[in-house]
């Protein structure tokens, strides 16, 4: 299993542009989340789904959305792109039902920087 | 809501000191806890976990034990390594299992 991945690792943008961070995991988990990390924080949580078609804003929604076709698939669209969204975006994946706790799997993360 | 408090970091050891950080939370029923943590440039990955009072976690010589009374869940080492340093996160989960709720984290540095 090669787990959570992100494209890209990096990325550099212009104020305004607008770009999609992807997501994929192949374990199969139904719940998906997307945080970013700005310097010496910890995370804040941007928009997460529990299955496919189904998404929930989370602490810190606003200037990003995201889609949920596909069980594996969990991409996040920054649209005109500001530099407050320069961060460090981490997506994560866990199994979870009220039975089962929920440790969740991250990403490596795609550092992105808006100038 | 329910929410995780850890103390401030940065933490900065010697080679083989004993380690703790603090985490203690709110919460309204019964989370699952966790530790999580994250080395430089890289994702968090979970440490260890526990998900009833009284359980203690524990991996890589970490441990920390869910305490329902003071609802606490500190992590401790004997002898921390250089290998150690990372930022460590606290975490619950959400009442409704469909989220984790992260504390701020703290940097710990270990010096030979």
């Amino acid at each position: 299993n090669a787990g959570v991945t992100q494209t890209p690792k990096f990325r550099i943008l212009k104020i305004g542009q607008s770009m999609t961070l992807q997501c994929t995991q192949d374990m199969n988990h139904n719940y998906m989340y997307w945080y970013r990390q700005d310097p010496g924080m910890g995370l804040k949580l941007i928009y997460y789904s529990v299955g496919a078609g189904i998404t929930d804003k989370g602490e810190v929604p606003n200037g990003y959305n995201v889609s949920r076709s596909t069980t594996e698939d969990f991409p996040l669209r920054l649209e005109l792109a500001a530099p407050s969204q320069t961060s460090v975006y981490f997506c994560a994946s866990s199994y979870s039902d009220y039975d089962l706790y929920n440790e969740q799997f991250f990403g490596p993360g795609t550092r992105l920087t808006v100038l | 809501g329910d929410s995780v408090t850890q103390m401030e970091g940065p933490v900065t050891l010697s080679e083989e000191a004993f380690l703790t950080i603090n985490c203690t939370y709110t919460a309204t029923g019964y989370p699952s806890l966790f530790w999580y943590v994250q080395y430089p440039g890289e994702g968090l990955q979970l440490l260890l976990k526990a998900t009833k009072a009284d359980d203690k976690g524990s991996n890589k010589g970490f441990e920390a034990t869910y305490r329902k009374e003071t609802t606490s869940f500190h992590l401790e080492k004997g002898s921390v390594q250089v290998s150690d340093s990372a930022v460590y996160f606290c975490a619950l989960t959400s009442r409704s299992y469909d989220k984790v709720i992260f504390g701020p984290g703290t940097s710990l540095s270990v010096i030979p």
